[in-house]
């Protein structure tokens, strides 16, 4: 069966270090993949999308890479702050459909 | 202006109950999704719509119907409610439909949470 796992549904970091969460998947060949912010109350929000042809991805302080030999994706927010604490929504594209992980929570301690 | 904008935000119901869901997008797209969230935070996609033709139904029960008057529109009428339709539903739209090479990012609306007593 597909599965779409990201690690822990909980991260707690220090204000300043880098959080690096997890996205593995099962019995799913993405076109591309793409990685959503949520916050308390509202609908997710786009930050990030790789293609399975790009290997690595950035914008700002958010990194993205996309190995599809281990079917994996890392999502890295370096520096980070109060103000990205959030739950975190890995998606991946094909089949006409974004199918997400259940998100990892991060939450930056000042 | 709001990109995705859904009515009502909150939905208070009793089981047996018929009640709507309305989504409007005012970004151009040709494309509209109907979400649902559950209590373990799953985004699950119910239905897709691409220039008013149902493209996705996935495997939902046919007390939910989706109605696309037209492109910027797409409401979600549920019938007879039932206790485990409580959840939070997420209206979506994008430019061109998801999984195509190309495909666009989806833009979110604020969500419905729905209460089935």
């Amino acid at each position: 069966s597909q599965k779409i796992e990201q690690n822990s549904e909980a991260l707690n970091i220090q204000e300043g270090k880098t959080a690096t969460l997890t996205c593995n998947y099962t019995n799913y060949s993405p076109a591309y993949l793409q990685w959503y912010r949520q916050d308390p109350g509202r609908g997710p929000v786009f930050l990030l999308l790789i293609r399975e042809n790009e290997k690595e991805k950035r914008k700002e302080r958010l990194k993205v890479t996309f190995d599809t030999t281990l079917k994996q994706s890392l999502f890295h927010i370096t520096a980070s702050q109060p103000a990205d604490s959030a739950t975190y929504l890995c998606a991946l594209g094909g089949d006409y459909k974004l199918s997400f992980g259940a998100g990892t929570t991060v939450t930056v301690r000042a | 202006d709001t990109a995705v904008s859904q009515t009502p935000k909150y939905l208070v119901t009793q089981m047996g109950n018929d009640k709507s869901i309305k989504c409007e997008q005012n970004l151009g797209h040709d494309t509209m999704y109907w979400y649902k969230q559950d209590s373990k935070k799953f985004l699950k996609i119910m239905f897709s719509y691409n220039n008013k033709e149902l493209i996705i139904n996935e495997t939902v029960p046919n007390r939910f119907s989706p109605k696309s008057p037209d492109k910027a529109h797409l409401n979600l009428h549920i019938n007879s409610l039932e206790l485990g339709d409580s959840a939070v539903y997420f209206c979506a739209s994008s430019h061109f439909l998801a999984g195509e090479v190309g495909a666009d990012t989806q833009y979110f609306g604020p969500g419905t949470r729905l209460t089935v007593l």
